[in-house]
């Protein structure tokens, strides 16, 4: 059973237009949600996170929304570089952030 | 500070085989972590501690073990391996109650022939 879901495999996106990535959850324990990056070869790095009491959260380029009532979040870049390329991946735990849950990842490819 | 350290980076074994995958960590994290990445599954989990002598399992336990003796490291063992294992391997750690979540090491790429 899936919790963590990321229906898009991949999605190109020209540079200097905005990236958008959905993530829908089933488990409604969740209260923290975190999105990663990842290069091939590498392992994933922190992106940006949101605790469930917020709907929004802002870092420079990247902002993620989370809508709790339709167990949904998203992430978006703008505007997207291509040092953008790379799998995101979205995550959610609970409490004390101890057992994260992945979703299976989605390919961005940032168009020069 | 070299962060979270895998060992080997690469490795090719024979169904039956076993093996241990090594992770430390040199940031005195309380968590850690083993997911498993296979293509269209994302990252599953496989076991995680919360602190030395305290592990418990993820998602896909099942074929491995593991223990957690230090708060440095926290090694995976394969029992006895089936093609079904082959899979890139990432070890991660996390300060208790740290928001910034894993911190992830560089993987190991494991094969079973």
């Amino acid at each position: 059973d899936q919790q963590v879901k990321q229906n898009s495999p991949s999605l190109s996106v020209q540079e200097g237009r905005i990236s958008i990535l959905n993530c829908d959850y089933t488990n409604s324990m969740f209260d923290y949600f975190l999105w990663y990056k990842k290069y091939p070869a590498e392992g994933p790095t922190f992106l940006i996170s949101i605790s469930s009491i917020k709907d929004k959260n802002e870092d420079g380029r990247f902002t993620v929304f989370l809508n709790k009532s339709a167990k949904h979040l998203s992430l978006h870049i703008v505007p997207s570089q291509p040092g953008d390329s790379a799998v995101y991946f979205c995550a959610a735990t609970t409490g004390g952030y101890q057992k994260v849950t992945f979703g299976t990842g989605t390919k961005l490819q940032v168009i020069p | 500070n070299a962060g979270v350290t895998q060992t080997p980076k690469f490795q090719v074994l024979k169904t039956g085989q076993s093996m241990t995958l090594q992770c430390a960590q040199d940031m005195n994290h309380e968590y850690m972590s083993w997911y498993r990445q296979d293509p269209g599954m994302g990252l599953r989990l496989i076991h995680y501690s919360v602190g030395a002598g305290i592990t418990d399992q993820g998602e896909v336990p099942n074929g491995y073990n593991v223990s957690r003796s230090t708060t440095e490291d926290f090694p995976l063992r394969l029992l006895s391996a089936a093609p079904s294992q082959t899979s890139v391997y990432f070890c991660a750690s996390s300060r208790a109650g740290d928001s910034y979540g894993y911190t992830f090491g560089s993987g190991t790429r494991l094969t079973v022939v």
